[in-house]
């Protein structure tokens, strides 16, 4: 199994519904982050956590929120999704260190209609 | 100008050719430098860490530039199996662990 699993993996959805991106780990880690990346493009932070009290917005926070309601889960919600969020999400961890690795889910592919 | 560069390719090799990636990274208070590998349609994973002093594993090579502001990744006796795009992440120190990413250097290896 996985240590950092995101569910759903595809979603189809149409302008304007509410969207729930789910991540689970299992690594043990403070540190939790939601990531975009666009075709051909790299990956930009959405909102990063360092603990189960600590949420931070990234670089393009706009359009999304987000909840840690535990160590291990950090969900990302799009509270009216519009077409241009159309993208691939990555969740992923970190144990800490500033020089720390970090470890992805195998992403969520959302396409708003 | 973005913060980390990289030429996006793509490169297209024979098997057993050595071929080098660059990337540049504007902060100077950038403290870490990782390259990692991207299969089409998957997740990142840390392909290796770059020091300092350069470090080698097996046939990649990578080095910091820190006055030039740059990174390079070398691979040797490419393979098939190298095929992917390579993303350069610089962390900086004050950022406490956020990482940016290169957009990738795309690379394929051809029999």
């Amino acid at each position: 199994d996985a240590d950092v699993t995101q569910t759903p993996r595809n979603r189809i959805t149409k302008t304007g519904k509410r969207i729930m991106l789910e991540c689970s780990q299992t690594k043990g880690h403070d540190r939790m982050y939601w990531y975009r990346q666009d075709p051909g493009l790299g990956l930009r932070l959405i909102y990063y956590s360092f603990d189960v009290k600590d949420i931070n917005k990234g670089e393009i926070s706009d359009g999304y929120s987000v909840s840690r309601q535990a160590q291990a889960k950090f969900s990302l919600s799009l509270e009216s999704a519009i077409p241009n969020q159309t993208a691939l999400y990555f969740c992923a961890t970190s144990d800490g260190r500033d020089t720390g690795e970090l470890f992805f889910g195998e992403g969520s592919r959302l396409t708003v209609l | 100008r973005k913060e980390v560069e990289q030429d996006p390719g793509p490169f297209n090799v024979p098997e057993g050719a050595t071929v080098a990636f660059n990337c540049t990274y504007s902060n100077s208070a950038s403290q870490s430098f990782f390259w990692y590998r991207q299969d089409c349609r998957k997740e990142p994973k840390l392909l290796m860490s770059v020091y300092s002093s350069g470090n080698e594993d097996g046939r990649f090579t990578a080095q910091l530039n820190r006055a030039s502001q740059y990174i390079s990744l070398l691979i040797r006796d490419s393979k098939l199996s190298d095929s992917a795009t390579y993303l350069c992440v610089v962390n900086k120190r004050t950022n406490a662990g956020k990482s940016t990413f290169g957009d990738g250097t795309t690379l394929t290896v051809k029999p």
